[in-house]
């Protein structure tokens, strides 16, 4: 039982390019959610799913894309990075009873943009 | 505009002693609140929570309280140990349309010292 694994665990980037970054579970939740932490803004929600075939946007989406085509995968795309993307990347996912919401993380991307 | 507001960005206790982080929140609709504990190069983990029909809960070591009418909650660890040294993030839970969404804090960062 892996929990909440991603690839990459750190990237480099020039600017305008593109990459994905993958998120898997293997907890069977129905939640997924793509964050980023930036030093003195703690977490912050880019974009989530509430099960396969769903995306939905969070606070901070833009620039950003997602995908759900399978229940335990969640993708995030960069179309074109720009330097305001470097962050730590997190993602998590939840199985949602009611009003309890205990999410579960994976690792981190570090992603820096040049 | 930061719904859930961690005032002090670190503190230091003695090891033994008890280590108070607190958290404040403005949003009336939350409903559910969250402790996250994250040591450098791993993502948040789960550590304790509360439900706003309770003012407290404990879980060994660690007691969160909420005080609903001040919008304030703190989490009491006690007794402090060196493994406690991490970054804690309050988080708040309330739903909005299809989903139960955490607005998380900026963190304080705990250092035990013996």
């Amino acid at each position: 039982n892996a929990g909440v694994t991603q690839t990459p665990k750190f990237r480099v980037l020039k600017t305008g390019q593109s990459m994905t970054l993958l998120c898997a579970q293997d907890m069977n939740h129905e939640y997924m959610y793509w964050y980023r932490q930036d030093p003195g803004m703690g977490l912050r929600l880019i974009h989530y799913s509430v099960g396969e075939g769903t995306t939905a946007k969070g606070e901070v989406p833009d620039g950003y894309n997602v995908s759900r085509l399978k229940k335990q995968n969640f993708l995030l795309g960069l179309e074109s990075a720009a330097p305001s993307q470097t962050s730590v990347y997190f993602c998590a996912s939840s199985y949602y009873r009611g009003q309890k919401n205990e999410q579960f993380f994976g690792p981190g991307t570090r992603l820096t943009v040049l | 505009d930061q719904q859930v507001k961690q005032n002090s960005p670190s503190l230091s206790v003695q090891e033994g002693r008890i280590s108070i982080l607190n958290c404040d929140y403005t949003n009336s609709m939350f409903d559910y609140f969250l402790w996250y504990k994250k040591y450098p190069a791993e993502g948040p983990t789960f550590l304790i929570s509360i439900s706003s029909i309770k003012d407290k809960n404990e879980d060994g070591r660690f007691t969160v309280f909420l005080n609903k009418s001040a919008k304030h909650l703190s989490l009491h660890i006690v007794p402090s140990q060196p493994g406690d040294s991490a970054v804690y993030f309050c988080a708040a839970s309330g739903v909005t349309g299809t989903a139960s969404k955490l607005t998380f804090g900026t963190g304080t960062r705990l250092q035990v010292t013996l």
